[in-house]
């Protein structure tokens, strides 16, 4: 089955202690990026990937580090997680054509984060 | 600058009568957009996409949208709701890696 898994799925954690939410596809797509969901503020675009060893900057990257070492995983690393980084995470995957442009983006089911 | 703006944070409407979610975007280019669907404690999923060719897309569950360049407007409609489409909806533009979310419009279905 196609899919885009995200583990865990819910972390509650302490200011400062490192953490690491995987992400990993297996539709051998290009593309990656993870976004964080706050009320009233939609779905905000925090790092994306457009192929290995290639990252680039959303729009609320602060506090935030990505890698992408394989295609098919892309972490998103907390080095000092603060209590504003508590949110509904999502990453997600997708195709991107000639053009350069991405395609239709397919989620994860999300990681629920709460830093105290 | 690129930016999305959905106009209704909040549509109610009785099962059976039409859906109108509105959405205007503004881009320097020539934007692909796009519409998805969070229901409930779930992820989100592709309703429809706009990428330069028709105007008059459709989608799943009997959606569809009209991109209208003159107006940067990229409405979501459905000529009959039910009471499955109770979600939130976000309009979506997209340039090369970047991705702009509008804040959402949740929808409400009454029986």
């Amino acid at each position: 089955e196609a899919q885009v898994t995200q583990n865990p799925r819910y972390l509650i954690t302490v200011t400062g202690k490192k953490l690491t939410v995987t992400c990993s596809q297996n539709m051998n797509h290009e593309y990656m990026s993870w976004y964080r969901q706050d009320p009233g503020l939609g779905l905000r675009q925090i790092y994306y990937s457009m192929n290995v060893e290639v990252t680039d900057k959303g729009d609320v990257p602060e506090g935030y580090k990505v890698s992408r070492k394989e295609k098919r995983n892309f972490p998103l690393i907390l080095e000092s997680p603060s209590p504003n980084q508590t949110s509904l995470y999502f990453c997600a995957s997708s195709r991107t054509g000639t053009s350069g442009r991405t395609d239709t983006q397919y989620f994860g089911p999300g990681t629920r984060l709460t830093v105290l | 600058a690129q930016s999305v703006t959905q106009l209704d944070s909040h549509v109610s409407v009785s099962e059976g009568t039409p859906v109108l979610l509105r959405c205007n975007y503004s881009s320097s280019y020539s934007p692909s957009l796009f519409w998805y669907v969070q229901h409930p404690n779930k992820g989100l999923q592709l309703l429809l996409k706009y990428t330069s060719a028709a105007t008059l897309v459709k989608g799943i569950n009997g959606f569809e949208a009209e991109f209208k360049k003159s107006e940067t407007s990229f409405h979501l409609t459905k000529p009959s709701a039910h009471m499955s489409d109770a979600a939130e909806y976000f309009c979506v533009v997209t340039w090369g890696g970047k991705l702009i979310f509008g804040q959402g419009t949740e929808l409400s279905v009454k029986p």
